[in-house]
C-alpha cells in the first residue's frame, strides 16, 4: 500500500474557482512534506515545503496545510487560472539520518477550464 | 538559470536496443536521482547516488537497467535489451543534499520501446 495517497484522482473546475487537494500519509515519523506541480510534459517543480511543526504556508495563490496528528495535508488553490492546469504531486520524506528516500503520491491531476 | 539537463528528450527504439538517458546534475549538487513516471505507476525510484556513490538502486531491474555517475557532471541510465514494458518517461533529478532540500527535475526522457 502506497505511503502517500492523493485524492481526487483528478479534477475539472472553471477558472477563477477555488479548489482543494488532499494528500494523506502514513510515513513516521516524517522530515518534511512538499507539494511539487507538474506541468504536461515537464517535470515537476516544487510549491512548498512544511516540516512537521508548520500548520499552513502559502506561495501566492497556492496555500498547503499541514495537521501532522492526522497525517494529512491539503492544497489549496485560490482564484485558479488555465495555467494552473497541471498534475499536483505529495512528497513525503522520511525522518531518518542522511536520508534522500522521499515517498511519492500519484498526483491529482487538475484541469482549468475556461 | 541552473537547470538539470536531460537528453534524450524524445527516443523511440525497437525491443531489444540498448538506449543510454544522459543528465547533467545542476553544479555544487550532490545528490542525483533517476526516477521512471507512468500512468499507472506515478513516479518510481530507479536509483540515487550521493557524492557520486550508487546509495540504492533497488527499484531498478538489474539484469536490464544500469545507472552510473562516471563524473560530477554526468549521470547515465543505461537499457540493455530494452523492452515495450520500458516505454515510460524518465526523470533525473539532483538536490543539495540537506534533510529539507529540494529536488530540482530535469525536463525528463520519454523512451517508446517498440
Amino acid at each position: 500500500k502506497n505511503q502517500v495517497e492523493q485524492s481526487p484522482q483528478s479534477l475539472i473546475i472553471l477558472e477563477g474557482k477555488n479548489c482543494t487537494l488532499q494528500c494523506n500519509y502514513t510515513v513516521s515519523p516524517f522530515s518534511n512534506l512538499r507539494w511539487y506541480k507538474q506541468d504536461t510534459g515537464r517535470g515537476p517543480v516544487s510549491l512548498t515545503i512544511m516540516t512537521f511543526s508548520e500548520n499552513t504556508k502559502s506561495n501566492g495563490r497556492y496555500t498547503a496545510t499541514l495537521d501532522a496528528d492526522t497525517k494529512q495535508s491539503s492544497l489549496h488553490i485560490t482564484a485558479s487560472q488555465l495555467s494552473d492546469s497541471a498534475s499536483y504531486i505529495c512528497v513525503v520524506r522520511p525522518r531518518k539520518v542522511n536520508n534522500n528516500d522521499m515517498r511519492f503520491g500519484a498526483g491529482t491531476r487538475l484541469t482549468v477550464k475556461p | 538559470d541552473a537547470r538539470v539537463t536531460q537528453t534524450p528528450r524524445h527516443k523511440v527504439t525497437e525491443m531489444g536496443q540498448e538506449v543510454t538517458m544522459r543528465c547533467q546534475p545542476i553544479l555544487g549538487h550532490n545528490t542525483v536521482f533517476w526516477y521512471r513516471q507512468t500512468m499507472m505507476q506515478g513516479l518510481e525510484l530507479l536509483a540515487y547516488f550521493r557524492n557520486r556513490a550508487p546509495l540504492d538502486d533497488s527499484g531498478m531491474p538489474k539484469d536490464r537497467f544500469s545507472a552510473e555517475m562516471p563524473d560530477a557532471t554526468l549521470a547515465t541510465l543505461k537499457i540493455q535489451p530494452s523492452e515495450p514494458r520500458d516505454s515510460a518517461v524518465y526523470f533525473c533529478a539532483s538536490g543539495p543534499g540537506r534533510d529539507t532540500g529540494e529536488l530540482f527535475f530535469g525536463e525528463g526522457s520519454r523512451l517508446t520501446v517498440l
